[in-house]
């Protein structure tokens, strides 16, 4: 069965101290690997797709990277306005559902 | 561009009654979507449209849960009779096709009582 896991759960960082959350899966025929943000109170924001493994995708202060069994997204030098929560996803194979990780909930102290 | 529209914003009922959600996805997007979403939890996929036909709805409960997309632009949800596991928001998110990122809109919460 398809699974997708992010990791940490939760995660507090400094303004300015850079870190890196994780979304490994087990998929069978990766067609696309989906990051969103979620602040509360609203619907996820779609962030970016990476397709195949080696992929990497950057916007502003985030950039997201894709091997065969993980995705990283790394966040360099935080604000407080990044704190939210990051959902990874997947699509695979023939089915059309994305399936969702839990998400890490990210707080940025200033 | 507007974004994806849902009404109401949040709904209380008490158990085993009825409950609908709309939602008007973005313009052009052919592809609509209604998520699950339970506290502390992703958003998990009840059915998906490709206009008015029904793609994947394996994971709707149909004993008491419908959805309904007849003009091929917006969506009803309705869930019949309400159980208290109902409780969640219930996401519609749209997009241009079946692959490819996909546009959330703000959301219902539903209080089951």
């Amino acid at each position: 069965e398809d699974q997708v896991t992010q990791s940490p759960e939760a995660l507090r960082l400094q303004e300015g101290e850079s870190s890196s959350l994780n979304c490994s899966y087990t998929v069978s025929g990766l067609r696309g690997l989906f990051w969103y943000r979620q602040d509360p109170g609203k619907g996820p924001e779609f962030l970016f797709t990476l397709y195949s493994a080696g992929e990497e995708k950057e916007k502003e202060r985030l950039k997201a990277t894709l091997t065969k069994k993980e995705s990283f997204l790394h966040i360099t030098a935080p604000k407080p306005e990044d704190s939210a929560t990051y959902l990874c996803a997947v699509q695979a194979g023939n089915n059309n559902d994305m399936r969702f990780g839990a998400g890490t909930r990210l707080t940025v102290k200033p | 561009e507007a974004g994806v529209a849902q009404s109401p914003r949040y709904k209380i009922i008490e158990k085993r009654q009825s409950v609908a959600f709309w939602c008007n996805p973005i313009s052009g997007h052919a592809t609509l979507y209604w998520y699950q979403q339970i506290l502390g939890q992703g958003p998990k996929l009840l059915i998906q449209f490709q206009n008015n036909g029904v793609v994947d709805d394996s994971q709707l409960p149909k004993d008491r849960f419908s959805a309904e997309r007849l003009k091929g632009v917006d969506s009803t949800l309705k869930i019949q009779p309400a159980k208290l596991e109902d409780s969640a928001v219930y996401l519609c998110a749209s997009s241009l096709g079946t692959g490819g990122g996909q546009y959330f809109g703000p959301g219902t919460r539903l209080l089951v009582l």
